[in-house]
């Protein structure tokens, strides 16, 4: 199973707009309801932003949001805030009880 | 409150293997599969494989297949990584995560991750 597709580095001022592509293939992005997100501080544990492609788990900022459309699952920041500046990743059920991860994007705040 | 509390940091020579543990707390260990995923210095996410608490099975990712066990004690709610002939690309953090409920709609997201654990590789 390969890894999902994400661009290595995304960036924007902030109060802006920004979004993180996670393309897939249609055996797994586009055939399950099941890409989550994460974002990781340096050092630190990766933490859930979205999950079931577009649902924010409780205490998740509303700036951050999910969209899914074929094979290729989309992570928005708006609003941009210096804290938001992190590595994010994208996480695919593929089946079989199996899972993939996206290879991560850098989100550098301006 | 919920957390997933995990064993020291290893060093190993390659060849040799690991064992890492991770112990939840905070909520019924045999209701949520639990997975678990490594980062290598620098670099992503990598999925390594799932277990159900309750029973006991796993999955493993392909790469992994033939070299990983993963192991559950219920009666202390703890978790354990076996990883066997380590190599030097085997240096990584390795975390645990809550997954999904096992019974009923479940959402296939990793919600609680432990603090991770450092495996060095070197001879």
């Amino acid at each position: 199973q390969s890894a999902l597709t994400q661009p290595a580095s995304v960036s924007g001022s902030p109060g802006q707009s920004i979004t993180i592509s996670c393309t897939g293939t249609s055996s797994d992005v586009e055939s399950y309801d099941f890409v989550s997100w994460y974002q990781q501080h340096p050092g630190k544990a990766p933490k859930l932003m979205i999950y079931e492609d577009i649902k924010r788990p409780s205490g998740v900022s509303n700036r951050f949001s999910g969209s899914k459309s074929g094979n290729t699952a989309s992570l928005t920041i708006s609003g941009l805030q210096a804290e938001d500046e992190s590595d994010y990743y994208c996480c695919s059920y593929v089946g079989g009880s199996t899972f993939v991860f996206g290879g991560g994007t850098k989100v550098t705040v301006l | 409150q919920v957390q997933l509390v995990q064993s020291g940091a290893e060093v190993k020579k390659p060849g040799a293997s690991v064992k890492v543990s991770c112990k939840a707390s905070g909520y019924t260990f045999t209701t949520y599969y639990m997975h678990w995923v490594r980062q290598a210095p620098g670099q992503g996410l990598e999925w390594m494989g799932i277990i159900n608490p309750t029973g006991g099975g796993t999955h493993y990712a392909q790469k992994f297949q033939g070299r990983i066990t993963m192991t559950r004690d219920t009666s202390t709610n703890t978790l354990y990584m076996e990883l066997r002939s380590l190599r030097s690309d085997d240096t990584a953090v390795h975390y645990c995560a809550r997954g999904g409920v096992i019974t009923g709609p479940t959402s296939f997201a990793l919600d609680i991750w432990g603090q991770g654990t450092t495996v060095t590789v070197s001879s």
